[in-house]
């Protein structure tokens, strides 16, 4: 299947600070990308879905003003936590479609590794 | 977009078939199922993903009745290793193509 990293897998940082959290599609191309977070033994919850050249969508409840996505490229899309507080520590995960489709496939998703956020 | 019920947990022991049914009564046309597969502190692992009947790959089988309202995962003689929370999603072929999790299966494998 095809291949998404998250950089970095894990940071730790002060209350206050920003973090920019990066995700990439390795070997395809992807307009779409999507933000996940997950809290211990919860589910992900869908955060906001990125999209290149134009603004990110943001699900109902997330700051768009805290969780600042930049999807500047094809393989590339960030995502900055801005003021950082502890309450933000949570396990981010980020996805991409491959949208290249062989006859009679369906769309799939592929999830990156995660980044582990934990703010002091 | 279709809502899922899965089981909360599910125990196992090595080698036995293992088979998670997830409940989406109000799936629509558009939609399919999509399964993954999530170990602690990792992302979500694609294992499967089928719009109607069965749909086998090297690791498991994915049945899909004719009214599509449920769906199956087989998971044939598991392994310690297959110990993970297993989610099921319905997605849409359009624009927005957004997954919500539900709550997934928790399944362990026992010796």
């Amino acid at each position: 299947g095809a291949v998404v990293s998250q950089h970095p897998s894990r940071v730790i940082c002060k209350s206050g600070t920003s973090v920019k959290i990066e995700c990439r599609s390795l070997d395809f191309q992807a307009t779409t990308m999507f933000w996940y977070r997950q809290f211990p033994k919860q589910s992900l919850m869908l955060m906001a879905t990125s999209n290149e050249g134009s603004k990110a969508t943001y699900e109902q409840g997330v700051e768009k003003d805290k969780f600042l996505i930049n999807h500047a490229s094809l393989t590339l899309s960030t995502l900055t936590v801005t003021s950082a507080h502890p309450e933000d520590s949570s396990f981010y995960i980020c996805s991409a479609r491959d949208e290249i489709l062989e006859t009679g496939e369906l769309e799939t998703q592929y999830f990156g590794p995660g980044t582990r956020l934990l703010v002091l | 977009l279709a809502k899922t019920t899965q089981p909360i947990s599910m125990d196992s022991y090595e080698g036995q078939e293992v088979n998670i049914t997830c409940s989406h009564n109000n799936i629509a046309t558009n939609d399919y199922i999509t399964w993954y597969q999530q170990f602690p502190s990792q992302g979500p692992r694609f294992i499967i993903q089928g719009y109607k009947t069965k749909v086998t790959n090297e690791v498991a089988s994915l049945f899909i009745p004719a009214d599509r309202k449920s769906s199956t995962l087989s998971l044939p003689r598991v392994s310690l290793s297959d110990t993970a929370v297993y989610y099921c999603l319905v997605g849409q072929v359009d624009s927005s193509y957004k997954l919500i999790f539900g709550s997934g299966t928790r399944l362990l494998v026992r010796p």
